[in-house]
């Protein structure tokens, strides 16, 4: 029972160019959504969010859109760069008895060519 | 000065045995958990404790024992390896329970044999 997916298991770009990693979800209860970027024997690492009450958050170059009606959201990066080369997480926050809780898709590797 | 730092990086063990994950955090966060990624890269929550208060339990077999000594650490117990426990082990913390920004660990990758 996926309740977030990121049905791109990868995605390569030339850098400089635009990368939009995708994700959808099922439950209409999340109400935040975060991003997670992770490279190879690191722990993943928080890269921005964005609340269900809005539709846009933008952090230099990297914006998170989020249409609800659709339950999806998309990362952009622009422009992108060798280093934004990671896995990334789309991540969703749900509430449990005494506090939150995250639930993580399975990830887009992300290759930039230089 | 990592702000996670869990150990041990890599462990290889035969089934049966019993082994431990040990996480420290120096981030003064309320809240410690513990993720496993599998072989399909779901990263899933296994336990959240809050100030040494067990939180989360998700449905994870008895064999795996979370310890809180204090806030700032979060160990992690298994006994009765199995070969289906071989995954990447994650441990991260929170400013609070009600904070979703986790810190992790570098992880620990578990290889039952």
């Amino acid at each position: 029972d996926q309740q977030v997916k990121q049905n791109s298991p990868s995605l390569s770009v030339q850098e400089g160019r635009i990368s939009i990693l995708n994700c959808d979800y099922t439950n209409s209860m999340f109400d935040y959504f975060l991003w997670y970027k992770k490279y190879p024997a690191e722990g993943p690492t928080f890269l921005i969010s964005i609340s269900s009450i809005k539709d846009k958050n933008e952090d230099g170059r990297f914006t998170v859109f989020l249409n609800k009606s659709a339950k999806h959201l998309s990362l952009h990066i622009v422009p992108s760069q060798p280093g934004d080369s990671a896995v990334y997480f789309c991540a969703a926050r749900g509430s449990g008895a005494g506090s939150y809780q995250l639930t993580f898709g399975k990830g887009t590797k992300l290759s930039v060519i230089p | 000065d990592t702000a996670v730092s869990q150990t041990p990086k890599y462990l290889v063990t035969q089934m049966g045995n019993d082994k431990s994950i040990k996480c420290e955090q120096n981030l003064g966060h309320d809240t410690m958990y513990w993720y496993k990624q599998d072989s399909k890269k779901f990263l899933k929550i296994m336990f959240s404790y809050n100030n040494k208060e067990l939180i989360i339990n998700e449905t994870v077999p008895n064999r795996f024992s979370p310890k809180s000594p204090d806030k700032a650490h979060l160990n992690l117990h298994i006994n009765s390896l199995e070969l289906g426990d071989s995954a990447v082990y994650f441990c991260a913390s929170t400013l609070t329970a009600w904070n979703t920004e986790a810190f992790f660990g570098q992880g620990t990758r578990l290889t039952v044999v």
